[in-house]
């Protein structure tokens, strides 16, 4: 148990569908990060929320919409997805400038299944 | 290329020292960290090094650096078959990680 849960675990969703993937830490940190994570493909950072401010929006589409609405939460808001969009979707928290530097914490990730 | 490579998969028997290997691209990174993920389940951090650190040595683990080469290595002494899983290494860009593609470990009894 890392500090840091995400709900739901698995989600199926259709193309049209609208959804929300919601993370929670609890463990006092400061940062708050998305990653999506796909077979055969390095971990790709999505989005960097740093004290509630989007700091990083990595070329990510517009049908991915992230919120923070305070140090604790994170949600992306899913909508018009495409099957390719498939993958582990993982949020992570860092203390910022801690020993170990930005060291992050996990969660346990959305299985994430476009049909 | 990738910012930072690893070999795709490592197998060893049980008992055996498993090494895994990482290069990375970026002389600035202050942190470099090694990472397990097992099936179905998030990222847990194992370690991190300092970049003014050559080695660090955590119960199992040994951390090697070579700065130098842009070389990071993990060893696990005496693999378990609970050491089973994909290893991750990563190195620090201001608030992000960037991540290597991950090294699958299999452990035979």
């Amino acid at each position: 148990e890392t500090g840091v849960t995400q709900t739901p675990r698995h989600l199926v969703m259709g193309m049209t569908n609208k959804k929300s993937l919601k993370c929670e830490q609890h463990l006092g940190h400061n940062a708050m990060y998305w990653y999506k994570q796909s077979a055969k493909k390095p971990l790709e950072l999505m989005f960097v929320y740093n004290f509630k401010e989007q700091t990083e929006n990595n070329s990510v589409p517009s049908r991915f919409s992230p919120e923070c609405p305070n140090s604790s939460h994170l949600f992306l808001h899913l909508h018009t997805l495409q099957p390719e969009d498939s993958a582990l979707y993982l949020c992570a928290s860092s203390p910022l400038g801690s020993s170990g530097g930005y060291e992050q914490y996990f969660g346990p990730g959305t299985r994430l299944t476009v049909t | 290329g990738e910012d930072v490579e690893q070999s795709l998969f490592l197998s060893v028997r049980e008992g055996d020292s498993s090494v895994i290997n990482c290069t990375y691209t970026d002389s600035s990174s202050t942190y470099l960290y090694w990472y397990k993920q097992e099936p179905g389940a998030g990222l847990q951090l194992l370690t991190y090094i300092f970049s003014n650190m050559d080695m660090k040595q955590d119960q199992r683990l040994t951390v090697l650096l070579n700065k130098k080469d842009k070389h990071l290595s993990l060893r696990i002494a005496d693999t378990q078959t609970g050491d089973s899983a994909i290893y991750f290494c990563a190195e620090g860009r201001g608030t992000a990680l960037i991540f290597g593609k991950g090294t699958t470990l299999s452990v035979s009894s």
